[in-house]
């Protein structure tokens, strides 16, 4: 079954700390890959995807993600954390198969910033 | 241009009752998903629907619980007879097509006591 794995649970930096949240999935077909946030009370927010082209992609508030399709993998990057970015961070997946969209999720990584 | 609504946005039932969640998709979006997160879990998909249509429910739980996206109104999805282990939060996201990017709402955040 196919399956997103994100390795860590909780990560706690203090503020100018550089991240990086790993994410893995399992399946061989063409994938559209996605971080989404989740701000405390908040809805869940596109942070960046991936559909196609240069691997190194750079989403909003300074944080961008690298594929590498020999390791199915789609890690997080951004080079130091503010506190503000405390929040809850999902990888998704889209399984092109079947021809629609169905995200699967990771598990997620709460991330908290200490100032 | 108002984002995907839901409500409410927290919900109390007790054991046996009905709960019924409701997502308004974002303008001009005829796609609708549900996902539920359980605690210290990732979002679930649970149904894939588009007006008036069905497509995917293959998340969904086979009893219990169902789901609509009627010609006018909003999405419902509905848990009958609820009971603790339906207590998570609801998402629902929508997407203008198919293969498009999901804007999520807030969630529903469903207690049962």
């Amino acid at each position: 079954a196919q399956s997103v794995s994100q390795h860590n649970h909780h990560v706690i930096l203090s503020e100018a700390a550089s991240l990086e949240l790993g994410c893995n999935y399992s399946y061989g077909g063409t994938v559209n890959l996605f971080w989404y946030v989740q701000y405390p009370g908040q809805h869940l927010q596109l942070l960046l995807k991936y559909f196609s082209g240069d691997p190194l992609v750079k989403g909003i508030k300074g944080f961008e993600a690298e594929f590498i399709k020999s390791k199915f993998s789609f890690n997080l990057r951004k080079p130091s954390v503010q506190w503000s970015d405390t929040a809850e961070y999902f990888c998704a997946v889209n399984l092109l198969s079947g021809g629609y969209n169905k995200l699967i999720f990771g598990a997620g990584t709460r991330l908290a910033v200490h100032p | 241009n108002a984002g995907v609504m839901q409500n409410p946005r927290h919900l109390v039932r007790r054991r046996g009752q009905e709960a019924r969640l409701r997502c308004s998709p974002m303008k001009g979006h005829s796609h609708v998903y549900w996902y539920r997160q359980l605690p210290e879990e990732g979002l679930k998909f649970m149904v894939y629907l588009q007006k008036e249509n069905i497509i995917d429910e293959s998340g969904m739980p086979k009893e219990r619980f169902s789901a609509e996206f009627p010609k006018e109104g909003p999405s419902i999805l509905r848990i009958q007879q609820v009971v603790r282990g339906d207590s998570a939060a609801y998402f629902c996201a929508s997407s203008p097509g198919r293969e498009n990017i999901q804007y999520f709402g807030a969630g529903t955040r469903l207690s049962v006591l």
